[in-house]
């Protein structure tokens, strides 16, 4: 099976604060996203990456940055916390470019006060 | 990017209930999915289902890529049906590994 895992169910920071949160991937896919999830708004895809060192930005990057060093983890960054920041954060991946499924992990509750 | 929407935002089902899901997409795709999420927030992958019908136990979806929509059913519904049902869609034609998402519809199934 498939196992996406991410490196906190729930975190709280403060404004200003740097924030990491780590995405780490057990099938040796290609394809690594970030998603920011929001009451009626679905899921916003905010970086994603097809390979080691390399990352696209996504609908809504600003605010955040990426890091891919190896290729089974994704880390999302966020500079300096801010409080619409606050939010579920959910880490997926998959193989290659194509038709194929993603593969979510179990999500980052994520508060900024 | 190619928009999705989806029908109904709510929907509150008693235990043994039948429903359907829909999802409108704005333009062709070759790539579409259903998710679920239960309620502590994983999401699962349901159906891969570009076009045609696929059935998974209770589960079944169609696609009509034509008329760009699909259904997903959900039979005999039990309280474990419970949490949000996601479509996603390729962001654009032909991208296919970058999803779009819809706002999704929360089902609950009381007892």
């Amino acid at each position: 099976d498939v196992k996406v895992t991410q490196s906190s169910r729930y975190l709280v920071k403060r404004t200003g604060e740097k924030v990491f949160l780590e995405c780490v991937q057990d099938m040796d896919h290609e394809n690594m996203f970030w998603y920011r999830q929001d009451p009626g708004l679905g899921l916003r895809l905010i970086y994603f990456s097809y390979d080691v060192k390399m990352k696209e930005k996504g609908d809504i990057p600003e605010g955040y940055s990426v890091s891919r060093e190896k290729k089974e983890r994704f880390s999302l960054i966020l500079e300096s916390a801010s409080t619409n920041q606050t939010s579920m954060y959910l880490c997926a991946s998959s193989f290659f470019r194509g038709r194929e499924t993603q593969y979510f992990g179990p999500g980052t509750r994520l508060l900024v006060l | 990017g190619i928009q999705v929407e989806q029908s109904p935002p709510d929907l509150i089902l008693q235990e043994g209930a039948n429903s359907t899901l829909r999802c409108n997409f704005s333009d062709s795709v070759n790539n579409l999915q259903w998710f679920h999420q239960n309620p502590w927030g994983q999401l699962i992958n349901l159906f891969y289902i570009p076009s045609g019908t696929k059935q998974n136990g209770r589960l079944s979806a169609t696609t009509v890529a034509t008329e760009r929509y699909s259904l997903l059913y959900i039979s005999s519904s039990q309280t474990t049906d419970s949490g949000v049902y996601f479509c996603a869609v390729p962001f654009r034609p032909g991208n296919d590994y970058k999803l779009s998402f819809g706002a999704g519809t929360t089902v609950t199934v009381r007892a």
